[in-house]
């Protein structure tokens, strides 16, 4: 059974610019999570997805958006881009929206550079 | 709201020698704790978990965790460390909100190198 699978993988930006990203979760699964990750700061909730709906959201700001489709593949996306956006964008998928019970599984990530 | 405290930063271990990563955790009620580890250029696998029972789990590839309330800690262990496990180690706590979202809190992650 394939992974989750996130496109692209590495991405160069300039600051003011938009950029989106694509998950691809397990088949099967239904509820999308995503994490910006860099370093010194860890994993950082942004928001979650299930059945195209908005579950959870994190604490940044209005830039970061996010969308689930009905075959539940989500897109993420930052607008108006910083220096400070630059990290590593990792997705993570699960059966159900209850992290707590089901395993969730990460994508490689993308990583985004803004220059 | 919840937090997860990895106080180290970047650990050097001989392979052979036995291992432990420190992960605190701050959570009002009873906690959900998770171990991760992410290899270069991979994604987080899951190695443990713990939600109630028994306070010693065991994991994936000899891992195995311990949870102790009365030190809000979590810590990982590995009798015996292989050249493979060389990668980032993340903490993590589970919580639900009044509204019965979920979520996951991660430390900011143990570094772990490998040397002959």
């Amino acid at each position: 059974k394939a992974g989750v699978t996130q496109t692209p993988r590495y991405l160069i930006k300039t600051r003011g610019q938009q950029v989106t990203l694509s998950c691809s979760p397990i088949s099967g699964h239904r509820s999308v999570s995503w994490y910006q990750q860099t370093p010194g700061q860890g994993l950082q909730f942004l928001f979650e997805y299930f059945s195209e709906t908005q579950r959870n959201k994190g604490n940044f700001p209005g830039r970061f958006s996010g969308r689930q489709f009905s075959n539940s593949r989500s897109e993420m996306n930052v607008s108006t881009l910083e220096l400070g956006d630059s990290a590593l964008y990792l997705c993570a998928s699960s059966l159900e929206s209850r992290v707590l019970n089901t395993e969730a599984f990460f994508g490689q990530g993308t990583r985004l550079t803004v220059v | 709201a919840q937090s997860v405290t990895q106080p180290d930063i970047h650990i050097t271990v001989s392979e052979g020698a036995s291992l432990e990563l420190r992960c605190n955790y701050s959570y009002g009620a009873t906690p959900y704790l998770f171990w991760y580890v992410q290899s270069p250029g991979q994604g987080l696998q899951l190695l443990l978990k713990y939600f109630s029972g028994d306070t010693l789990v065991q994991g994936i590839k000899g891992f195995e965790a311990e949870f102790k309330r009365s030190q809000s800690s979590f810590n990982l262990r590995k009798p015996s460390v292989h050249w493979s496990d060389a990668a980032e180690y993340f903490c993590a706590v589970g919580a639900r909100s009044n509204f019965g979202n979920e979520k996951l809190t991660f430390g900011t992650g143990t570094r772990l190198t490998i040397i002959p």
